[in-house]
């Protein structure tokens, strides 16, 4: 069965530091989104992006955050100047073989595990 | 702000019992979905409900759909301890992409 693959599966960086995470969804999906998960936390939305632009964002998705999808496969979040808040689980999803995007499961990665020091 | 609140936070029972736990919120979603997650994983997904009142059921699992679709419950039937983990559930918004995750609830299977 296809999966949604997130590398690393753990990155641990210094605060102030730059990272990128990586995430290759489901192939043949055209949604993509990053949620985080705070240790003994929600799941939270972060970003959503379809068509090779952002499409929704949450207050939490700032400047700090980016969001690419540099070639066919590859969907990534660049989180610039890493605060200590910033360690978290992140997980990328993906969803949809139509451009209605309304009720189609999303389907998640096993995260990356970012740990700012 | 739409919110889900999952009932109980945490539940244990033994094994071959029977169990409810709920999803619940003042705002209606277009679907509604179910999640397992297992420490260190991302959440896998188990079913979407999308029109009230629908039930489906996944081997020992039923998951409902609540008529005005702002609630949804999962009974688990004869529980094994391969049942343990954090079920989750998410709502879809209309016309929203984002899903908006419930609280979780943390269910262990004593055998």
């Amino acid at each position: 069965e296809p999966e949604v693959t997130q590398t690393p599966s753990h990155q641990v960086t210094q605060m102030g530091q730059e990272v990128i995470l990586r995430c290759v969804p489901i192939s043949n999906h055209l949604y993509f989104y990053w949620y985080r998960q705070i240790l003994g936390q929600k799941v939270e939305f972060l970003v959503s992006f379809y068509n090779n632009e952002i499409s929704e964002k949450s207050e939490i998705f700032d400047d700090q955050f980016s969001v690419e999808r540099p070639d066919g496969s590859n969907f990534t979040l660049k989180i610039r100047s890493t605060k200590l808040e910033d360690s978290a689980m992140y997980f990328c999803a993906s969803s949809g073989w139509t451009i209605s995007f309304s009720n189609q499961p999303q389907h998640f990665g096993d995260g990356t595990r970012l740990s700012i020091l | 702000t739409q919110l889900l609140e999952q009932s109980p936070q945490f539940l244990s029972i033994q094994e071959g019992e029977n169990l409810t736990v709920y999803c619940n919120s003042s705002s209606v979603f277009s679907s509604l979905q179910w999640y397992r997650q297992e420490p260190g994983e991302g959440p896998v997904l188990l079913v979407t409900v999308v029109t009230g009142g629908e039930v489906k059921k996944l081997k020992r699992l039923t998951f409902q759909f609540g008529d005005a679709r702002k609630d949804s419950s999962l009974h688990i039937t004869a529980a094994q301890p391969g049942d343990t983990g954090l079920y989750l559930c998410a709502g879809d918004d209309f016309g929203n992409e984002k899903l908006t995750f419930g609280t979780g609830t943390r269910l262990t299977i004593i055998p």
